[in-house]
């Protein structure tokens, strides 16, 4: 089956940092999107990416789909305190299906 | 404009139990999808449901795991005999129509504990 490898596991950075995570998939992904996941409760979503190349930013966030359509990154540029938390990618295999694969998650903490 | 509430947020089990985890779906969201997070993992697609149809239970359990969506009421995901490996936090997430990728809100989810 489709896997997403999401990496680093974790991350320890300062406050001001820039933030940079990526996932690989062993398959193409027609869509990507990554979320954020504060603790105790559900993911949020952060940016979708619907086409391979495509750059999009949010704020501080910027996410970009990769040319191979099998990866994509998130950078938080000047990190916050309330950046914490658990940053997943999820990928849509199949164009037209509602099921998500997510990936493992990246846990960020911000050292103030 | 309430979002997808879940409840409850915690439940604990003893083995061999049942569990019963609630979802209301967003106003105006007729689809509902159930999540499992286990522990330092993603979550994992179980089942998409419409109201009185269940579309795709693909990621269910073949035995133990049920879910309905009545036409009134909350959707229900149902464990029976509950064991150990079933402790992990549920999500629920309600769209507008179907096959709406980024139209899929989660609620903050339900933690299941099996002692």
């Amino acid at each position: 089956g489709q896997q997403l490898n999401q990496s680093p596991q974790s991350m320890f950075i300062q406050e001001g940092e820039d933030v940079s995570m990526n996932c690989t998939s062993s398959s193409i992904f027609n869509t990507w999107l990554w979320y954020k996941q504060d603790p105790g409760e559900g993911p949020v979503l952060l940016i979708a990416l619907y086409k391979a190349g495509e750059l999009t930013s949010n704020g501080r966030l910027t996410a970009q789909f990769g040319i191979t359509r099998k990866d994509s990154f998130l950078n938080i540029s000047a990190s916050i305190p309330s950046d914490v938390g658990i940053y997943f990618c999820a990928g849509q295999g199949t164009s037209g299906t509602y099921k998500y694969i997510f990936g493992t998650g990246t846990r960020l903490k911000v050292l103030a | 404009n309430a979002g997808v509430m879940q409840n409850p947020r915690h439940l604990v089990r003893r083995r061999g139990q049942e569990a019963r985890l609630r979802c209301s779906p967003m106003k105006g969201h007729s689809h509902v999808y159930w999540y499992r997070q286990l522990p330092e993992e993603g979550l994992k697609f179980m089942v998409y449901l419409q109201k009185e149809n269940i579309i795709d239970e693909s990621g269910m359990p073949k035995e133990r795991f049920s879910a309905e969506f009545p036409k009134e009421g909350p959707s229900i995901l149902r464990i029976q005999q509950v064991v150990r490996g079933d402790s992990a936090a549920y999500f629920c997430a309600s769209s507008p129509t179907s096959g709406s990728i980024d139209e899929q809100f989660f609620g903050p989810g339900t933690r299941l504990t099996v002692l």
